[in-house]
């Protein structure tokens, strides 16, 4: 079956501070895609990354950075240097054979001023 | 690039009324679109898939007759909530794929619809 779990529901840390938002998945699919969504109380989602499980380097977008982690199914999202626009919902999803997306449940991150 | 366009954004109406929420690629060809239910502080819910010119493919649960997708072109996929009732009021999705923009891969999204019903 595939599966993607977010464990923490709610995040909250202090401006400034660095946070890393915990993705596991399962796949028996040896080709796969990964990616992280951004919902703002706005509640449009907004696409972040995808990331194909072939391609095991780390990326980093400016404040965001990304470790994929094959041999622990791991896909987490560190945000460095934490901003108040950043407190949204954010998903971690996995396409599956019928270019559908599996959703984690999501983590609330909070960013306190 | 891929912005994707939904409207309303928000709308009241009574019991028994039907709804119909659109979904606009505005600059991509969305050979896929995606409609979704999401319930508050809740994960999005799959509801249909559907292709440019064929039915929609419907998740199991999801009622085809209440519910009915029309994706006419590349474009434009449309949602009506038929005869909608206090418990369709919810939060609804749309998102689109299609090239160039990641091909199949990647899902853009609509802003969503905030549908109550009185």
């Amino acid at each position: 079956a595939q599966k993607v779990t977010q464990a923490q529901t709610e995040i909250s840390v202090v401006e400034k501070e660095d946070v890393t938002l915990d993705c596991v998945y399962e796949t028996r699919d040896t080709t796969y895609y990964l990616f992280w969504y951004k919902q703002p109380p706005s509640g449009e989602l907004v696409f972040l990354i995808r990331r194909n499980s072939f391609d095991e380097q780390n990326e980093i977008s400016g404040r965001y950075s990304w470790n994929f982690q094959k041999s622990t199914s791991s896909f987490n999202f560190t945000i460095t240097a934490s901003q108040v626009v950043d407190s949204a919902v954010y998903f971690c999803a996995l396409l599956d054979s019928n270019y559908q997306l599996i959703w984690g449940a999501g983590t609330k991150l909070i960013i306190k001023p | 690039g891929a912005v994707v366009s939904q409207h309303p954004s928000w709308v009241i109406c009574k019991s028994g009324t039907s709804v119909k929420i659109e979904c606009r690629s505005l600059d991509f060809q969305a050979t896929t679109m995606f409609w979704y239910r999401q319930f508050p502080k809740q994960s999005l819910m799959l509801m249909a898939t559907s292709n440019e010119g064929s039915k929609a493919t419907y998740e199991q649960g999801v009622e085809k007759d209440k519910f009915l997708i029309n994706h006419a072109s590349l474009t434009l996929s449309t949602l009506t909530v038929t005869s909608a009732h206090p418990e369709d009021s919810s939060f609804y999705i749309c998102s689109a794929s299609g090239p160039p923009q990641g091909g199949k891969n990647i899902q853009y999204f609509g802003a969503g619809t905030r549908l109550s019903v009185l």
